[in-house]
Order: C-alpha cells, then sequence, then structure tokens
C-alpha cells in the first residue's frame, strides 16, 4: 500500500533562515509525489510534484524539494522563510491503477515563521 | 473563471438529518474527487468519478454515503442519518483526465464544506 509520513507536527523557524518539512514515503512501483500547502479556512493548493527526471524539483512561491530515492523521502524546502508562509503543508502520494485514482496524503505539518 | 467551487462553505445540521454538498468542477475537468479532512488530520479520500461514472467509491465510509455526477459536470455528495462523526470538512477536488499524459495531471482543490453534526 502508498502511504506517506510526516514525522514533524509543527515547524518554526524565524524569517529570512532557510525551511525543511520532512516528508518519507512507501510505495511500490514509481512514486508521483506532491506537496500542498492549506491556509486557514481555504482549500489545498498545489505547490509542486514529482514524477520522474530531476530530483531537485521547484514549485511555487520559491519553495523546492528534494526526492531521494535511498532514503525514501520527499522533503519541502525554501532557502529564506517568510512570515507568509506560516501554513499547513501536506505531502501525497499518487495511488492510481486501472480502477483508481487518488491522492493519499500525510498528517500535516504547521509550519510556524516567526518575524 | 475559475478554480472548483464548493457550497455551502458552512453547513449545520442535527443528527439523523440528510444532507447535500455541492461540487462545481473545473470547466473541462473530467476526473471529480472527494475527500474528507477531519479536525487535525490529513484529507482521506472519499470517492473519485471519471465523467458521469463512480470509478472508485472505496473510500466512502458507509452506506449512508453516496455521491452523484449524472452529466460529468457537478457533483453532490449526499449524507443520509447524519452522526457526529460525520463532522468534517468535505473537499472536492477536479483534473484534467488521467489520460496518456494523465499522471501529470494534478489534482485542484475547491475551498471545502465545512459540516458539522451537533
Amino acid at each position: 500500500a502508498q502511504s506517506v509520513a510526516q514525522p514533524e507536527d509543527q515547524v518554526n523557524v524565524a524569517e529570512g533562515n532557510p525551511l525543511t518539512v520532512k516528508c518519507t514515503y512507501s510505495v511500490s512501483g514509481n512514486p508521483y509525489l506532491f506537496w500542498y500547502v492549506q491556509y486557514p479556512n481555504r482549500g489545498l493548493q498545489f505547490l509542486l510534484k514529482y514524477i520522474t527526471g530531476d530530483n531537485l524539483v521547484k514549485g511555487s512561491y520559491g519553495f523546492e524539494a528534494e526526492f531521494n530515492k535511498s532514503q525514501t523521502s520527499f522533503h519541502l524546502k525554501k532557502p529564506s522563510a517568510l512570515v507568509s508562509d506560516s501554513a499547513l503543508y501536506f505531502c501525497a502520494v499518487r495511488s492510481r491503477s486501472y480502477n483508481t485514482d487518488k491522492l493519499i496524503f500525510g498528517t500535516g505539518t504547521r509550519l510556524q515563521v516567526f518575524p | 473563471g475559475a478554480g472548483v467551487s464548493q457550497t455551502p462553505s458552512n453547513k449545520v445540521t442535527e443528527k439523523g438529518k440528510y444532507v447535500e454538498l455541492r461540487c462545481d468542477p473545473i470547466s473541462g475537468h473530467t476526473a471529480l474527487y472527494w475527500y474528507r479532512q477531519s479536525l487535525g488530520q490529513g484529507p482521506e479520500f472519499l470517492i473519485y468519478f471519471q465523467g458521469t461514472g463512480a470509478a472508485d467509491d472505496s473510500g466512502l465510509p458507509n452506506d449512508r454515503f453516496f455521491a452523484v455526477r449524472p452529466e460529468g459536470s457537478v457533483s453532490t455528495l449526499k449524507i443520509q442519518r447524519t452522526e457526529r462523526g460525520d463532522s468534517a470538512v468535505y473537499l472536492c477536488a477536479s483534473s484534467l483526465s488521467p489520460g496518456t499524459s494523465g499522471t501529470r495531471n494534478e489534482q485542484f482543490f475547491g475551498p471545502g464544506t465545512r459540516l458539522t453534526v451537533l
């Protein structure tokens, strides 16, 4: 079965510092991995995805993620955090077959960026 | 132009009542998904439509839950005899059809309907 794990409930970082939000995955076959962000009272917004190719994926709002096959990880990163980045972040893996197509989400990590 | 829209944004009902939640996907998106997000949790898959048909409804928790998409666009999630445990945010998403390049099509989410069962 496909799954992702987000080991940190919350990550705190000072504005201007680099940030990392961790995600590990467990899949059979090639992983299709995603990061979404959720602001209060709003739906999930797509940030970036890894399908194949370069291990470093660049996404929206200056975020990037590094796919590491040997460590089965897909950590979200940003070189310099902004207060406005404070939100809930979800890692997800796509599970697709002849009769299904769905995202399986982690439990989420709350990012708090302090001024 | 919009993105995925969901109505109502909030729904408060009493235990035992029937509710309907509506989703308007992005125009041209043939795939539609429903997820449920409980407090402090990530979204959990409920059902996936390809066109008018439910290709995978394995995530529906029991037979009180049902969803339709009669014309391949708007979808309605229906919950009968609501229970307090049904309280959650119900999210709808849509995407382009997973065709030959389908694995590259991400899902776009609506703002959700917050359901509260008293």
